[in-house]
């Protein structure tokens, strides 16, 4: 299970650090992956974590402003979102990625996610 | 940049079969995947690989590649199979994953 937490309303320019707690499996064995959905709109991929935390990987439009973490004592993943935007208004999923011994990248694709939780960016 | 083309929507009538398909220069190289999204629910993997299906994916979905072209075809579409499909790849030259625009699948 993967559960999402952290979301809701900030101002442009603000910041928000969206959680994503695991169970159910070994969490500190996968790459972890975020997803994020605007209204209406289609899946885009954000960001993914190899699963010791020391390979990260962002796409271009949030790259600098976004950050992810992981801590694997606690089954958690963390994406901090600075200098928030109007157009990054979205649903935040976390996934889970590859096992770390498919030799597959970390930003490979994803075999099952959470709910999601909502970031709202707006004045 | 990488991208992923998909048709904006496609519509058959129950026990028809539908196609799904999503074009990219690199699938050659690299494997599709494929999620279904019902409205207001998480994506869900039904094919990863090209062609594989998880536990738990009705027989009915499958997948194939062939050049730059993936496919997801469900053979006698049910209308509970109503929902907005994505393909998936990766990008290595860029370290980035990327997924299609999405088909909304109706069945009626």
């Amino acid at each position: 299970q993967l559960l999402e937490s952290g979301g809701g309303l900030v101002q442009p320019g603000g910041s928000l650090r969206l959680s994503c707690a695991a169970s159910g499996f070994t969490f500190s064995t996968y790459a972890m992956t975020w997803v994020r959905q605007a209204p209406g709109k289609g899946l885009d991929w954000v960001s993914s974590i190899n699963d010791s935390g020391d390979g990260t990987f962002y796409a271009d439009s949030v790259k600098g402003r976004f950050t992810v973490s992981r801590e694997n004592f606690k089954n958690t993943v963390y994406l901090q979102m600075n200098s928030l935007r109007v157009d990054d208004t979205a649903v935040y999923y976390c996934a889970r990625g590859p096992f770390y011994g498919s030799g597959r990248d970390p930003y490979d694709a994803s075999d099952f996610w959470g709910q999601g939780t909502m970031v709202t960016v707006s004045s | 940049s990488y991208e992923l083309t998909q048709p904006p929507s496609v519509s058959v009538s129950p026990g028809q079969t539908a196609r799904i398909t999503c074009s990219g220069d690199a699938l050659p190289k690299t494997f599709a995947y494929w999620y279904q999204q019902k409205s207001g629910q998480a994506p869900v993997l039904v094919i990863y690989e090209d062609n594989n299906r998880p536990s738990g994916i009705p027989e009915r979905f499958s997948g194939s590649s062939s050049g730059t072209m993936a496919t997801l075809t469900i053979s006698g579409a049910q209308v509970e199979d109503e929902a907005d499909y994505y393909c998936y790849s990766t990008d290595s030259s860029a370290n980035r994953g990327v997924f299609g625009g999405g088909t909304k699948l109706t069945v009626l």
